[in-house]
Formats: structure tokens, C-alpha cells, sequence
């Protein structure tokens, strides 16, 4: 079953800890990305890779970290230096063949909660 | 960067009805608008895209048009359905910075 696999869907914080979010593809998709959807702000870019081992910073990356070590996964982790993290984060992947960024695939979502 | 911009926020008709969103970007080397719609607990679907090189597009009940020259785009739904019911989300991106960037969204309700 291809897609795009998000883990946790929910998820609960105390203030001061990192949280890391999972993001998988089994599409062969070359980009990745993550957004953070808040209501009545639309889907806000995070932080995109289009290529393994590299990654740029998106319009919100501040008190977020990304890695990019396998073409599969795409983790994103909330630091303790993001001031307001509890928001719906979603991550997606698209094919990226040069050009536009062509459709994008989105997973399922994390509910991130800081208590 | 790229900034887009979504008007309305909010949109209600009644079936059968034609509904309209609207959007504006910035960044005149965009070349890339596409729409999204995102029922309620779901994810984000693409449900029609433009480029540049083209004004106007139609997949069955929607359209979109471009002007690129006052740089904003517009989605057409004719004939809405009570299932047309959702946010729905612009988008723009461009050769520069290839991620979109997302317009605030427009929560459209279909009256029955």
C-alpha cells in the first residue's frame, strides 16, 4: 500500500521537551516537506528537502530541526526553543522531477499538544 | 518570498449554486497554482492545477482561471453539491523556491 505515513497521530508534550515527528514515503518521491496548520493560517512551511541530505528552511523554521539521511523518511523535531508548538503538522512528499514541485502527497498528520 | 493571499475565509451557498474563491499572489515568478481540498479530519487533496503558460482550466464541474499580469487566480465551482463541503486551499510556487507556499484557506459550507 504506497503513501505517505505519519507518526504519532497524537501527541502530548510538557513545556522544555523536544518532540520528534515521524514522516515515511514508499512513493520514490525526491522532496519532502513539512507544514504546520493552524486555523485560519492555512498549511505553513516548515521546512523542505528535495534531495537526501539536504534540506532548506521554510517560512517558520525557527525552534525546528529536520533531517534527511534516507530518501524514505523525513523527521521533524519541535524543540523546546519553538514558542508555540501545539498545532496539526503535516508533512508531504512530491515527485520533483525538475521544475514545479508538481502534486503533493500528504500523510495523515500529527496532533502535537503541549500541555 | 512569496506571499498569498485568500478571499474568503468563508463562503456558504445553496446547492446547486455556483461558489468562487479567490486568490492573489505576489512573487511574479510563479508559475505553479494549484488548489487543494481538505475535508473535515482528512489531508490536503489536489483537486485541479495551472500553469503559466495557460489561462484557464476545467475538470468537470471546476475551473480555474489565471491572470498573470494582476497576478491572481480563481476557483470555480458550478453546480456545487452538499459534498463540495470543505476548506479548500490555494497555492502558489515557482522555479525559485520549489515548495508551495499556501494561501489561509476558505471554509466552504453547501446548504441542502
Amino acid at each position: 500500500d504506497g503513501g505517505i505515513t505519519q507518526s504519532p497521530k497524537y501527541l502530548f508534550r510538557k513545556e522544555g521537551q523536544n518532540v520528534t515527528l515521524s514522516c515515511e514515503q514508499n512513493l520514490n518521491h525526491d522532496a519532502m516537506y513539512w507544514y504546520r496548520q493552524d486555523p485560519g493560517q492555512g498549511l505553513r512551511l516548515i521546512y523542505y528537502s528535495q534531495i537526501v541530505n539536504d534540506f532548506q528552511k521554510g517560512d517558520i523554521a525557527e525552534g525546528y530541526s529536520v533531517s534527511r539521511e534516507k530518501k524514505e523518511s523525513f523527521p521533524l523535531t519541535v524543540t523546546s526553543a519553538q514558542k508555540n508548538p501545539t498545532a496539526f503538522y503535516l508533512c508531504a512528499s512530491s515527485i520533483q522531477a525538475g521544475g514545479n514541485t508538481g502534486e503533493l502527497f500528504f500523510g495523515e498528520g500529527s496532533r502535537l499538544t503541549v500541555l | 518570498g512569496e506571499n498569498v493571499e485568500q478571499h474568503p475565509s468563508t463562503l456558504s451557498v445553496q446547492e446547486g449554486d455556483s461558489a468562487v474563491i479567490k486568490c492573489t499572489y505576489s512573487d511574479s515568478a510563479s508559475n505553479y497554482f494549484p488548489w487543494y481540498k481538505q475535508e473535515l479530519g482528512k489531508r490536503p487533496q489536489l483537486i485541479i492545477d495551472i500553469r503559466s503558460n495557460v489561462g484557464e482550466k476545467k475538470d468537470q464541474r471546476i475551473a480555474v482561471t489565471l491572470n498573470k499580469t494582476a497576478k491572481h487566480f480563481s476557483l470555480h465551482i458550478t453546480e456545487t453539491q452538499p459534498e463540495d463541503s470543505a476548506v479548500y486551499f490555494c497555492a502558489a510556487s515557482g522555479t525559485g523556491r520549489r515548495a508551495l507556499t499556501f494561501g489561509s484557506g476558505t471554509r466552504l459550507q453547501v446548504q441542502p
